[in-house]
């Protein structure tokens, strides 16, 4: 079974663009979660979408908005980026929503840099 | 308010030691609590789950204890190799918040 993908892995931006992020779940998952870590925080999450609807969100501004598609796939969206917003950004899938059982696959991260 | 702690500085070991994390937490009551291993440039991969009414689980080389009068997790991993170098997170999950919230990591250096 394919892991989760993210794309693009690297993306460099400057202060007050936008910036969209991509992430395609496991196979039959359809769980999405989306965290931001940086070294001073962490991991820190951002919201989990499941069945296309916004099941839980983190403590980040409304600036950082997502979505999901009916095949799963998600997508998260920076825009007015500052440059606390470098970081990298990771997706993760799982089968369920809301269940503390349940395994989360990590993609592999887009590292972003807002210069 | 709700702090999860784990140790910032690296913990140093060497092969075939039995390294121990410490994971403690405030103002938290979980249900359930994960350990994530992470290398450089990738993300967490999960280990094991450890839930509240549980005391201990193993995997292979790797224990958990979870203490919920302590508010702590401990994580060993028995007769350590240089390839579980890594970074390890501890993630707790609660009913309320229904989401896992991460703490910083421990990076483990196993030295030969």
């Amino acid at each position: 079974k394919a892991g989760v993908t993210q794309t693009p892995r690297y993306l460099i931006k400057t202060r007050g663009q936008q910036v969209t992020l991509s992430c395609s779940p496991i196979s039959g998952h359809r769980s999405v979660s989306w965290y931001q870590q940086t070294p001073g925080q962490g991991l820190q999450f951002l919201f989990e979408y499941f069945s296309e609807t916004q099941r839980n969100k983190g403590n980040f501004p409304g600036r950082f908005s997502g979505r999901q598609f009916s095949n799963s796939r998600s997508e998260m969206n920076v825009s007015t980026l500052e440059l606390g917003d470098s970081a990298l950004y990771l997706c993760a899938s799982s089968l369920l929503s809301g269940s503390g059982t349940d395994t989360q696959y990590f993609g592999p991260g887009t590292r972003l840099t807002v210069l | 308010s709700q702090k999860i702690e784990q140790n910032s500085e690296a913990l140093n070991i060497q092969e075939g030691k039995t390294a121990t994390l410490t994971c403690n937490y405030t103002n938290y009551s979980p249900a359930y609590l994960q350990w994530y291993r992470q290398d450089p440039g990738r993300g967490p991969v999960f280990l094991l789950l450890i839930r509240e009414n549980e005391k201990e689980k193993r995997k292979e080389r790797l224990k958990v204890t979870f203490d919920t009068t302590l508010k702590q997790s401990l994580f060993h991993i028995t007769a350590s190799q240089p390839a579980d170098s890594a970074t390890y997170l501890c993630a707790l999950w609660t009913g309320t918040a229904s989401k896992l919230t991460f703490g910083t990591g421990t990076r483990l250096q196993v030295t030969l």
